[in-house]
């Protein structure tokens, strides 16, 4: 069963900066990661699809990158709605593992 | 507009059963794939289990394997789970999910909430 590791599990950044989060998994899984946002007291929204595609209405400061079993996210310039809980999780094989997340707070 | 209601979630007992349901409008309901996702009370996302477009293929989490059954009703648009010999770590909010025709999750509901406690 693939375990997919996210960290770190806490990045504290202040508005306008640059956020990188991680997503390890066990194995391969190529392409076939998705990035999801969750705010309190929220459902979780799609952010990313295929590694690195950006869902409908996300924004372009949200990219994603990597294959295989390393994948990155990037908010190009954090905003005060970007504050939230990101998990990764992947769709190449059974089951479907999410990340353990994490939580990006405000400095 | 694409829209995802669960409901049936309440308090019961550790061993009982419940049935939760979700009812899906705005896309064709038969054709696409339909997960429950839950998240423990300050704990992260858990995948429970998915059913295809005809309910003829069934995945789960080994966590609620031979417990839990999901199933659906393309005539009524609607998703179940069936959650039976219920322990407190089923305690959750259950997200229904629809997902996409690249196997992703790109619709959800709010969630209804399961509370396992004597």
């Amino acid at each position: 069963e693939i375990v997919m590791t996210q960290s770190p599990a806490t990045l504290s950044v202040s508005p306008g900066e640059r956020a990188t989060l991680s997503c390890r998994a066990s194995q391969s899984v190529s392409s076939n990661l998705a990035w999801y946002q969750q705010k309190p007291g929220q459902a979780p929204r799609l952010l990313i699809y295929g590694a690195s595609t950006r869902a409908t209405g996300i924004p372009a400061r949200f990219s994603g990158s990597g294959s295989g079993t390393e994948f990155t996210l990037t908010i190009s310039s954090l905003q005060s709605e970007d504050f939230a809980v990101y998990y990764c999780q992947q769709y190449n094989n059974w089951p479907r593992p999410f990340g353990g997340g994490t939580k990006v707070e405000i400095k | 507009e694409v829209q995802l209601v669960e409901s049936g979630g309440v308090v019961v007992q550790p061993g009982g059963s419940l049935r939760l349901s979700c009812a899906a409008s705005g896309f064709t309901f038969d054709d696409y794939t339909m997960h429950w996702v839950r998240q423990a009370p300050g704990k992260g996302l858990e995948w429970v289990s998915l059913i295809s477009w005809d309910g003829g293929s069934t995945y789960y989490a080994d966590s609620v394997k031979g417990r839990f059954t999901i199933s659906r009703d393309n005539s009524k648009n609607s998703l179940y789970l069936q959650m039976n010999s219920l322990r407190t770590e089923d305690t959750a909010l259950y997200y229904c999910a629809k997902e996409a025709s690249g196997y992703y999750l790109n619709y959800w509901g709010q969630g209804t909430l399961v509370t396992v406690s004597s």
